[in-house]
């Protein structure tokens, strides 16, 4: 049960860089979502999807881009990297429907942006 | 505007005794409340949620947690704390017409000692 794979783990990047956070499911499920965790502001989310070749912001997009080509994989992109983009993320998804509306988060990636 | 408040950033309890977790809501509409656990570098595991119904909510690890809608509050309880239990807890909270987005609290953390 490989359940939410993120990869890579950690990631030390300066800035102006881009790199591209992997995400994928093997629960067929049809939402996806990206969020990044920061000390003292719990979760805020960048982007989610309801299903392939659909996705929308969240609460803070800005210098992220995703895209949803299956529905097994939502990857992240950071276009050109900040220190204010150093923080830990987290890849979720969950079934469709309140009443299975339970997200399952991957190990999370932390980033740091010198 | 929408929010969700932990008024306690640590709570400390004894091994036996029993635990509560706070957490208060602010929504319009119908809210769909949830419960996350995060062990230390770990993703996030669902606890519970409240849906409808009876307002109060068996979970996961013997953790349940009451919905009170005149108090706006869903907060967490487990009758007998175990070491095990120490972990960082989050609120969270959904409008019933909102599209999958959920509204997180900032974590509390509980440490429980032997």
């Amino acid at each position: 049960n490989a359940g939410v794979t993120q990869t890579p783990k950690f990631q030390v990047l300066k800035t102006g860089q881009s790199m591209t956070l992997q995400c994928a499911q093997d629960m067929n499920h049809e939402y996806m979502s990206w969020y990044r965790q920061d000390p003292g502001m719990g979760l805020r989310l960048i982007h989610y999807s309801v299903g392939a070749g659909i996705t929308d912001q969240g609460e803070v997009p800005n210098g992220y881009n995703v895209s949803r080509s299956t529905t097994e994989d939502f990857p992240l992109r950071l276009l050109s990297a900040a220190p204010s983009q150093t923080s830990v993320y987290f890849c979720a998804s969950s079934g469709t429907g309140i009443f299975n509306e339970k997200l399952f988060f991957g190990s999370g990636t932390q980033l740091s942006v010198l | 505007a929408q929010s969700v408040a932990q008024p306690e950033d640590q709570v400390n309890v004894a091994e036996g005794n029993p635990l509560t977790v706070k957490c208060t809501y602010s929504v319009s509409g119908n809210p769909y409340l949830f419960w996350y656990v995060q062990y230390p570098n770990r993703g996030l595991q669902f606890l519970l949620k409240y849906i409808t119904g009876d307002n109060l909510v068996k979970g996961s690890y013997g953790f349940e947690a009451e919905f009170n809608k005149s108090q706006t509050s869903f907060h967490l309880k487990k009758p007998s704390a175990l070491v095990s239990d120490s972990a960082l807890y989050f609120c969270a909270v959904r409008r019933d017409d909102s599209n999958y987005q959920l509204i997180w609290g900032a974590g509390t953390k509980l440490i429980i000692k032997p």
